[in-house]
């Protein structure tokens, strides 16, 4: 069965960075773009952006491109998400989710059907 | 900005009852692509509609979804206890690609 599996919750503090691994399994890798998006607590979703396996193409929301960073290993495979110069509004819970559309459908519309369980990361001096 | 509105904030029901929850759009969304997911505390999205009325796989046919333009609404036929849960409905047919409501918690009353 499709399952992404993300790495533990993350202590961190003010201005340190942190890089988070969403591992895939139960489906090609290749065929399914991986998005991030978060929870910060009492608020709604929001979507970061997301990266191709293929080739590691990435699109970030214009809200996170100055705080994240995509990328992948296809070998294992796994994306990451790597958050810089943390502060405490980065106190969130951070999903990784498959796009349900192959990534061969033109035009990329994104929506999701599969997620991780969340990682959480809290920033606190 | 685009945002989608979702009313009301609660919906207090009962196991049984029929619940119809709203997700408001400032601006129409092309091709109706909107989904619906349904979040529990400690478990991730879980997704129930897409493309306005297309359920997932798996999903109960209690759960439908209907809308286009810049109305949609989510319709519980008849609640279980396992349903009482938030909802956040979320476009992906405009620019922002990605856009979420602010969810509609469905409590026990």
């Amino acid at each position: 069965q499709v399952q992404l599996v993300q790495s533990g919750a993350e202590l961190k503090k003010p201005g340190a960075s942190v890089k988070i691994s969403c591992t895939a399994s139960g489906y090609t890798f290749n065929n399914f773009g991986v998005h991030w998006l978060r929870q910060a607590p009492g608020q709604s979703l929001e979507w970061m952006g997301w990266i191709s396996p293929v080739n590691g193409k990435t699109k970030y929301s214009q809200m996170f491109q100055d705080k994240v960073t995509f990328s992948r290993d296809a070998s294992a495979p796994t994306v990451y998400l790597e958050l810089s110069r943390l502060t405490s509004e980065d106190t969130a819970l951070y999903y990784c989710a498959r796009n349900s559309l192959n990534i061969a459908a033109i035009p990329e519309r994104f929506y999701f059907d599969y997620w991780g369980q969340g990682t959480q990361v809290t920033v606190s001096s | 900005e685009f945002v989608l509105t979702q009313s009301p904030g609660t919906l207090s029901l009962s196991p049984g009852e029929r619940a119809t929850l709203s997700c408001r759009a400032s601006q129409s969304i092309f091709g109706r692509f909107l989904a619906w997911y349904q979040k529990k505390p400690g478990q991730p999205p879980r997704l129930l509609i897409y493309g306005s009325s297309s359920r997932a796989t798996g999903i109960p046919d209690r759960f439908s979804g209907s809308g286009s333009g810049i109305d949609f609404t989510l319709t519980i036929s008849r609640l279980e206890p396992e349903d009482f849960a938030v909802y956040y409905c979320q476009q992906y047919g405009s620019s922002p690609p990605v856009t979420f409501g602010q969810g509609t918690k469905v409590e026990i009353k």
